[in-house]
């Protein structure tokens, strides 16, 4: 079974300064991983989606993430802060041609200060 | 293309009324989903769908009823709301089980 680990449930970065958003999974088989945002009373968009043919994942928006397998991570950055950009954000994860469903993590709300 | 669409986009229920959410998608997905999102803990499913006619329980689908007659439409029928039920409802879909979810726009319920 897959799992999500997103570490910190608030993140709070200046408006121009590096966000990183962490993610850890885990899966017994190849995983399909995702990154999500959700803007205040919307539904999720698919920022990003890792699904094996790159490690290194580029986004909407500029954000980008990177699937690091021995550490079981797909981290997501940005290296500049938008205020636009204050949202919450869900990391997901599946099985590579699996039944399994998407796996999300409990979300991480990034505030963007002026 | 709409997408997924849902309706209404918010309720208001007293105890022990019932409602149906409405879910409708237009891009001929085989499954559907739906999720309820409660502050700090993330998206928990409450049903699926793998095409027309098959739904089977998610995580958390006490108090919670689907059906899917068409490849378009999952609606999900609450029988006696709870205050426990207060939350935002997202319907989802994707091609295949492991792939892309796309979300509707959610539906809000506040059950007093």
């Amino acid at each position: 079974a897959q799992s999500v680990t997103q570490l910190g449930s608030h993140v709070s970065v200046s408006e121009g300064a590096l966000v990183l958003l962490r993610c850890n999974y885990s899966s017994s088989v190849p995983p399909y991983l995702f990154w999500y945002v959700q803007y205040p009373n919307q539904g999720l968009q698919l920022l990003l989606k890792y699904t094996s043919a790159a490690t290194l994942v580029k986004g909407i928006n500029g954000f980008e993430a990177e699937f690091k397998k021995s550490e079981t991570s797909f981290h997501l950055t940005k290296p500049s802060a938008h205020m636009s950009d204050a949202a919450e954000y869900f990391c997901a994860v599946s099985a590579q041609g699996g039944s399994e469903k998407l796996v999300f993590g409990k979300g991480t709300k990034l505030t963007v200060n002026p | 293309n709409a997408g997924v669409t849902q309706t209404p986009k918010f309720r208001i229920l007293k105890i022990g009324q019932s409602m149906t959410l409405q879910c409708t998608q237009d891009m001929n997905h085989n499954y559907m989903y739906w999720y309820r999102q409660d502050p700090g803990m993330g998206l928990k499913l409450i049903y699926y769908s793998v095409g027309a006619g098959i739904t089977d329980k998610g995580e958390v689908p006490n108090g919670y009823n689907v059906s899917r007659s068409t490849t378009e439409d999952f609606p999900l029928r609450l029988e006696l709301a709870a205050p426990s039920q207060t939350s935002v409802y997202f319907c989802a879909s994707s091609q295949l089980a492991y792939e892309t979810q796309y979300f509707g726009p959610g539906t809000r319920l506040l059950v007093l």
